[in-house]
C-alpha cells in the first residue's frame, strides 16, 4: 500500500497570505490528523477528521482549519499567515480507531515571510 | 493534564552498543495506548513501537523493547545493537480512548558514533 502522502512539499507565504495543504491517507484508512511541529513547541495536535467530520480539535485558533472529502483526502488552510506559523505540517492516518496506530506523512515545510 | 517527558534532549551511543531513552507520562485516563516514533533527518516519522497501557509484558520488535511500568507511568525505549540509521529524533506519544490525539514529548536526539 502507498503511504500517506502530502502537497505541497515545500510553501513561501507572505504574512497575511492563506494557504492550503493537502493529505492524501493510506488507502482504507478514514482518519486523518493534522500535526503542526516547530523547535520551540514541538509536537502539537491540530485536529482529526473521521468520515468528513471533525471528531477531536487542538487549542489553535480559528485561523487553522480543515475539511475532509468523501474519499478521505484532507485539506488544512490557514488564513491571515502569521511568522509564527512558519512549521513543519504533518497529517496522520489510521483506519479509525482511537487505540489504531497512526501513520504518518512526510509533511510540508511552510515558511511565513 | 496530559503530558509527555523526555527529560534526555540528546544523547549518543557507539555503533553495537545499547541505549536506553526514557519517557515519562501522565494521565488519569487508564486506557491508553503508548507509541516511541523515531523521525530520522529525512523527516518521516515512523513508528518504533507501540505499547498496550493494560498489557504488562513489555513490547518488543527486533532490536527495540521497551521497559513499561504503568504504576510509575514510565515508558523507556531500550535500542540493542545500535546501527547507524537509528540516528534520529525519537518521540514518546500516548493516546487515550478519551481524544482521538496523541500527546507527544519534546523528543531526543540520538546519533549513534561509528
Amino acid at each position: 500500500k502507498a503511504g500517506v502522502t502530502q502537497t505541497p512539499r515545500y510553501l513561501i507565504k507572505t504574512r497575511g497570505q492563506q494557504v492550503t495543504l493537502s493529505c492524501s491517507p493510506i488507502s482504507g484508512h478514514r482518519s486523518v490528523s493534522w500535526y503542526q511541529q516547530t523547535p520551540g513547541q514541538g509536537l502539537q495536535f491540530l485536529f482529526e477528521y473521521f468520515s468528513e467530520t471533525q471528531r477531536n480539535k487542538g487549542n489553535f485558533p480559528g485561523r487553522f482549519s480543515g475539511r475532509q472529502f468523501s474519499n478521505s483526502r484532507s485539506e488544512m488552510n490557514v488564513s491571515t499567515l502569521e511568522l509564527g506559523d512558519s512549521a513543519l505540517y504533518l497529517c496522520a492516518s489510521s483506519p479509525g480507531g482511537w487505540e489504531e496506530t497512526q501513520y504518518f506523512g512526510p509533511g510540508t515545510r511552510l515558511l511565513v515571510l | 493534564a496530559q503530558t509527555v517527558t523526555q527529560s534526555q534532549p540528546e544523547m549518543s551511543v557507539q555503533e553495537a552498543e545499547t541505549v536506553t531513552l526514557s519517557c515519562t507520562y501522565d494521565t488519569s485516563e487508564n486506557n491508553y495506548y503508548l507509541f516511541w516514533y523515531k523521525q530520522p533527518p529525512s523527516r518521516q516519522m515512523i513508528l518504533v513501537i507501540r505499547q498496550e497501557a493494560y498489557k504488562q509484558q513489555n513490547a518488543t520488535e527486533n532490536r527495540f523493547s521497551v521497559n513499561f511500568q504503568k504504576a510509575a507511568k514510565s515508558f523507556s525505549l531500550k535500542i540493542s545493537d545500535s546501527q547507524l540509521g537509528d540516528t534520529a529524533m525519537y518521540f514518546c506519544a500516548f493516546i487515550t480512548n478519551t481524544g482521538n490525539q496523541f500527546y507527544f514529548g519534546t523528543g531526543t536526539s540520538l546519533t549513534v558514533i561509528p
